[in-house]
C-alpha cells in the first residue's frame, strides 16, 4: 500500500521558535496533501489543503501566516508553525492523495511547546 | 466544525463480542470511510463505503451505510484486544473537493 512519512515523529521547542514538519509520499505522487490538527482525545480537524506548485488553502480559522505549508514538489509538502506558543501544543498529520483516490495518513508529528 | 458525530464516545466491551459503532453526518456524501487509531499514532484505514452501497464487508469488519437517515454504523466481530483503539468515520461530502470532515470518534477498548 501507499506509504506516507513523516519527520520528525516528535519535538520540542521552547515558546517564540518556529518548527518545520516534513510529509512524504514516499511510492507514489501525491498531487494534494491535507494536514490536520488533533487536540488530547478529540478528532481531527483539516487545517489545510495544499496541492503542488500552488498556495494552500486554509481552513475557516487558521491562520495562514501562523502555519506556512509549502507543498514544492509531488512527494513533499511542509508545514512551518511560526512563533510557536504552547497552545500550539498538537499532534500534527498529514495525508497524501493522488487525484481524487483515497487519503493516506503520516503516522503524525507531537509538537510540544514548552 | 465536525461533521460527523459518533456514538457512544466510549465503548467497553469483552474479548469475543461484537462492538457496534455508530456515525451520523449532516450532508450529502460521496463516500463515506472509517479509520481506526491506535494511541498517539497515525490514522489506518478500514473500509470505505460509497454513497450508493448499502453495506460492505472486510473480514471482521461489516459498515452499513444508510443515506436517507445520514448515518452509519461500523460492526467488529468476534472483538480481540488488539482491537483496542479509536475509531473515526470519515465523510467525503459532495462538492468540497474530496476533502474528508471526521466524526468525533470512539474510543473502544476490549478486555482480555
Amino acid at each position: 500500500g501507499a506509504v506516507v512519512s513523516q519527520h520528525p515523529s516528535r519535538v520540542i521547542c521552547k515558546s517564540g521558535t518556529s518548527v518545520k514538519i516534513e510529509c512524504r509520499s514516499l511510492d507514489f505522487q501525491a498531487t494534494t496533501m491535507f494536514w490536520y490538527r488533533q487536540f488530547p482525545k478529540q478528532s481531527l480537524m483539516l487545517m489545510a489543503t495544499s496541492n503542488e506548485g500552488s498556495k494552500a488553502t486554509y481552513e475557516q480559522g487558521v491562520e495562514k501566516d501562523k502555519f506556512l505549508i509549502n507543498h514544492a514538489s509531488l512527494t513533499l509538502s511542509t508545514l512551518t508553525v511560526t512563533s510557536a506558543h504552547p497552545e500550539d501544543s498538537s499532534f500534527y498529520i498529514c495525508s497524501a492523495r493522488l487525484v481524487l483516490k483515497t487519503q493516506y495518513f503520516g503516522p503524525g508529528t507531537r509538537l510540544t511547546v514548552l | 466544525s465536525q461533521q460527523g458525530e459518533e456514538d457512544p464516545q466510549a465503548l467497553s466491551i469483552q474479548e469475543g463480542e461484537n462492538a457496534t459503532m455508530n456515525c451520523s453526518y449532516k450532508t450529502s456524501i460521496n463516500n463515506l470511510q472509517w479509520y481506526r487509531q491506535n494511541s498517539g499514532r497515525g490514522l489506518v484505514h478500514l473500509i470505505l463505503i460509497r454513497s450508493n452501497e448499502r453495506e460492505k464487508h472486510s473480514g471482521r469488519l461489516r459498515v452499513t451505510l444508510d443515506t436517507s437517515k445520514k448515518s452509519s454504523s461500523l460492526l467488529i466481530t468476534a472483538s480481540r484486544a488488539a482491537d483496542t483503539a479509536s475509531y473515526f468515520c470519515a465523510t467525503d461530502a459532495e462538492g468540497t473537493g474530496s476533502r474528508l470532515t471526521f466524526g468525533e470518534g470512539t474510543q473502544l477498548t476490549v478486555n482480555p
